[in-house]
């Protein structure tokens, strides 16, 4: 079945250093979804990706799509204290309309700041 | 609105015993889902609504039971709780429309099954 791979697993940082979690699919995507999920938290949605190749910036982080649209990347820079949490990759189950709400996840990336 | 809600925030259950953690979102989204977290596992797709009356099995399914009467509910039923079921459950939901499958989730129920 499908698989969605992350990593890494864990990242320690210092305040102000850059950080960067990779993501990468079994099968091709139609879309890939990150979220965010603060310790003792549940996922929040941060952005989809849908076209090869896809750039999106939100302010300090930095999503990528690949050109395969089986691998994906999120960037931050200069991290900060509030950046801490898990951070995943999500692609869908399914074709078009059948994949909403089937999502598999990558395992998740830990990122720790140290101030 | 209040987005998606579960209860309760924390169970603990005796193996065998039986119970349904509820879920509940007002947004009018047709679609909804069960995950659970386990560490170092990220979230599994448990069962998933794609319409009131209309429910499928997503990727560990066995040992739970879900039903959809309105769009509103979105229930899991544990039939016979086991350790193994130990785990944080997270329901989710999304409008789905065009392509854009974001999902909101609910806090979460942290289930502890001795």
């Amino acid at each position: 079945g499908q698989q969605v791979m992350q990593i890494p697993q864990y990242q320690h940082v210092q305040e102000g250093e850059d950080f960067t979690t990779y993501c990468n699919s079994s099968t091709t995507l139609s879309n890939i979804q990150w979220y965010k999920q603060r310790p003792g938290g549940h996922p929040v949605f941060l952005i989809q990706l849908v076209k090869s190749g896809e750039v999106k910036k939100q302010k300090r982080l930095t999503f990528q799509f690949g050109e395969a649209k089986k691998n994906s990347s999120l960037h931050i820079t200069a991290t900060q204290t509030t950046d801490v949490g898990t951070y995943f990759c999500a692609g869908p189950r399914g074709a078009g309309g059948t994949s909403y709400g089937k999502l598999t996840f990558g395992q998740g990336t830990i990122l720790t700041v140290h101030p | 609105n209040a987005g998606v809600t579960q209860t309760p925030k924390f169970q603990v259950l005796k193996t065998g015993q039986s119970m349904t953690l509820q879920c509940a979102q007002d947004m009018n989204h047709e679609y909804m889902s069960w995950y659970r977290q386990d560490p170092g596992m990220g979230l599994r797709l448990i069962h998933y609504s794609v319409g009131a009356g209309i429910t499928d099995q997503g990727e560990v399914p066995n040992g739970y039971n879900v039903s959809r009467s309105t769009t509103e509910d979105f229930p899991l039923r544990l039939l016979s709780a086991a350790p193994s079921q130990t785990s944080v459950y997270f329901c989710a939901s999304t409008h789905g429309s065009g392509g854009w499958n974001e999902q909101f989730f609910g806090p979460g129920t942290r289930l502890t099954v001795l």
